[in-house]
């Protein structure tokens, strides 16, 4: 099946910070998106993204499909931010999303 | 409008008793998805069902294990005679169809004792 990484593992910022996360997928897909777990365990959707580029708020995420990569740009970041990010795709021969490992962001005041 | 809606959230079981986690997908969705996080790791996809359908059970556990969607009432995902490689989070989630976003509920925290 399908391999997704992301990079880096953990990332700790001081507020007001910018970071980019990564994630890298092994072959084509039909869909794929970005979540934040936020620290009660609630996973939200930030991003459906196959492709382009999309933005919102402080937000924003770029897929370049041909390079099979996707980033998340998170500017001016809050301590709301803390979390795991995870990348999820579905390759274009499946019907579910596989997930990354995810990114663990901590945002210090 | 509702979002997908997951119960028990919390659930303590013994171990050897059975588990049921229930879940109603957002109005109009015709597709569901159950997935599992251990502590510490990712989303580990389990199963997708349509209506009255088990479309892919690839990522379940062959014994104890047992997914349906009737086509009436929620979606339940059972696990007999638990055991406590069975804690973890049990995240359920919907599409109107496939290949299209998908939407999460809050999960279902089991934790075997």
């Amino acid at each position: 099946g399908i391999q997704v990484e992301q990079s880096p593992p953990d990332l700790i910022l001081q507020e007001g910070a910018n970071s980019t996360l990564r994630c890298n997928f092994s072959d084509s897909v039909n869909n794929l998106q970005w979540f934040h777990q936020n620290p009660w365990g609630q996973l939200i959707n930030l991003f459906y993204i196959p492709s382009g580029t999309k933005q919102n708020g402080r937000l924003s995420a770029t897929t370049v499909a041909t390079e099979r990569y996707s980033l998340l740009y998170i500017s001016s970041s809050q301590t709301t931010d803390s979390g795991v990010y995870f990348c999820a795709v579905e390759e274009t021969s499946g019907s579910r999303l596989t997930f990354g490992e995810g990114t663990q962001l901590t945002v210090n005041p | 409008n509702a979002g997908v809606m997951q119960n028990p959230r919390h659930l303590v079981r013994r171990r050897g008793q059975e588990a049921r986690l229930r879940c109603s997908p957002m109005k109009g969705h015709s597709h569901v998805y159950w997935y599992r996080q251990l502590p510490e790791e990712g989303l580990k996809f389990m199963v997708y069902l349509q209506k009255e359908n088990i479309i892919d059970e690839s990522g379940m556990p062959k014994e104890r294990f047992s997914a349906e969607f009737p086509k009436e009432g929620p979606s339940i995902l059972r696990i007999q005679q638990v055991v406590r490689g069975d804690s973890a989070a049990y995240f359920c989630a919907s599409s109107p169809s496939g290949s299209t976003y998908i939407y999460f509920g809050e999960g279902s925290w089991l934790t075997v004792v």
